[in-house]
């Protein structure tokens, strides 16, 4: 079995400040873990992905994550946040049965950046 | 704009009535999924499609869910006899080769009266 988890419903942070959004997951065998932005009346996009190799993955946006196998933790992360980064951000991992072609999807984590 | 295009945007339904959805994907891909987003919750998979073969069905997929792509272009997703546990975001999203990105589009919502 897979899971994600998201802790914090929503997370605020005042602009210009680093953001982080936190992501643990479950499973079994090696993780692909992915997080995904969606913001009001359009569809979720794709931010980045963790497949193997460099712990810290950068993505679009300049979001970055950090995988961390030890804490089974996957938190995206950014330096300085913009008022624009304000969404509803999942993190998700793939499904590890063999032949399985789906994500798991975390419950979602709102963003609010404060100007 | 040639992204992940799904039609209707919303619908309104009666408890009892079928329904169905259009998605079209990105025209080289060869991956559709459907997806599910209730509020609060993340997008649940529902079913996947490689080229005009439907390869994986979730239990979430009752029987009165069916979803085809034929000629491996569009893909419809219809429900039968609705039910108000059936409203939801339902979401389409298309690849190529694989899970490493997704393509979603912005949905159809729907509501069942």
């Amino acid at each position: 079995a897979q899971s994600v988890a998201q802790p914090e419903d929503q997370v605020n942070v005042a602009e210009g400040n680093p953001l982080t959004v936190k992501c643990t997951y479950s499973v079994s065998g090696n993780p692909y873990l992915f997080w995904y932005v969606q913001y009001p009346n359009r569809g979720l996009q794709f931010l980045l992905k963790y497949i193997t190799g460099d712990n810290l993955v950068k993505g679009s946006y300049g979001f970055e994550a950090e995988f961390n196998k030890s804490q089974t933790s996957f938190h995206l992360k950014k330096p300085s946040a913009l008022v624009s980064d304000s969404a509803l951000y999942f993190c998700a991992v793939r499904a590890t049965r063999t032949g399985a072609n789906n994500l798991f999807f975390g419950t979602g984590t709102r963003l609010t950046v404060i100007p | 704009d040639t992204g992940v295009s799904q039609n209707p945007r919303h619908k309104i339904t009666k408890r009892g009535q079928n329904v169905t959805f259009r998605c079209d994907p990105i025209s080289e891909h060869n991956r559709l999924y459907w997806y599910r987003q209730t509020l609060g919750q993340g997008p649940e998979f529902l079913t996947y499609f490689q080229n005009e073969a439907q390869l994986e069905k979730s239990r979430l997929l009752s029987d009165r869910f069916s979803a085809e792509r034929p000629k491996g272009s569009f893909s419809t997703l219809e429900i039968q006899r609705t039910e108000q546990g059936d409203s939801a975001m339902y979401l389409c999203a298309s690849s190529f080769g694989g899970l490493e990105k997704l393509f979603f589009g912005s949905g159809t919502q729907l509501s069942v009266l």
